[in-house]
């Protein structure tokens, strides 16, 4: 099956930094997620990007499928960004596959 | 709009005993889908509807997990009997179709003791 990896594993900000989260991906997939977990364990959806660039707010996130990558974007980051990040892909059969997450904890 | 719903938020057990977790997706979804999630894992899906149908179980463990979608809109898992092993966050998600956005409800944290 697909694998999904997800770097890095674990990232410290402070508060008002950049940062850049990756998610690899070892075969063609259908689409692609990016998914936020909060610290209550409630997974918000945050981007639907099977390609190309989208930005909401803050956040942005770029799928080149070509090459089996996406990004995740967090620019001045605030300590409400902390939790899990999430890259998930949907392989042939529709099955989302999640990697296992980079957490990200914002110092105030 | 209302977002998934799931209850109860939090279960305790003893091992050996029986649980129900509950469900409603969003109105109009026509898939759900229940995941499992252990401690700092990402979810694992356990088994997908396309309304009353269970299109996809391969990963539920049969002999003590059952799930049912009688009338293509709320579902209801079950474990019986349940083990150690089973503690975990069971997560229901549901989307308009597939492959669709996802949207997840906040899960059912489980206790086996």
């Amino acid at each position: 099956g697909i694998q999904v990896e997800q770097s890095p594993p674990d990232l410290i900000l402070q508060e008002g930094a950049n940062s850049t989260l990756r998610c690899n991906f070892s075969d063609s997939v259908n689409n692609l997620q990016w998914f936020h977990q909060n610290p209550w364990g409630q997974l918000i959806n945050l981007f639907y990007i099977p390609s190309g660039t989208k930005q909401n707010g803050r956040l942005s996130a770029t799928t080149v499928a070509t090459e089996r990558y996406s990004l995740l974007y967090i620019s001045s980051s605030q300590t409400t960004d902390s939790g899990v990040y999430f890259c998930a892909v949907t392989d042939s059969s529709y099955k989302l596959i999640f990697g296992s997450g980079t957490r990200l904890l914002v110092r105030p | 709009e209302a977002g998934v719903v799931q209850s109860p938020r939090y279960k305790i057990i003893e091992k050996k005993q029986p649980v129900a977790f509950w469900c409603n997706p969003i109105s109009g979804h026509n898939t759900l889908y229940w995941y499992l999630q252990n401690l700092g894992q990402g979810p694992e899906l356990l088994i997908r509807y396309e309304n009353e149908e269970a299109v996809d179980d391969s990963q539920l463990p049969k002999d003590r997990f059952s799930a049912e979608r009688l009338k293509g809109v709320d579902s209801t898992l079950k474990i019986q009997p349940a083990e150690l092993g089973d503690s975990a966050v069971y997560l229901c998600a549901s989307s308009f179709s597939e492959p669709d956005t996802q949207y997840f409800g906040p899960g059912t944290r489980l206790t086996v003791l």
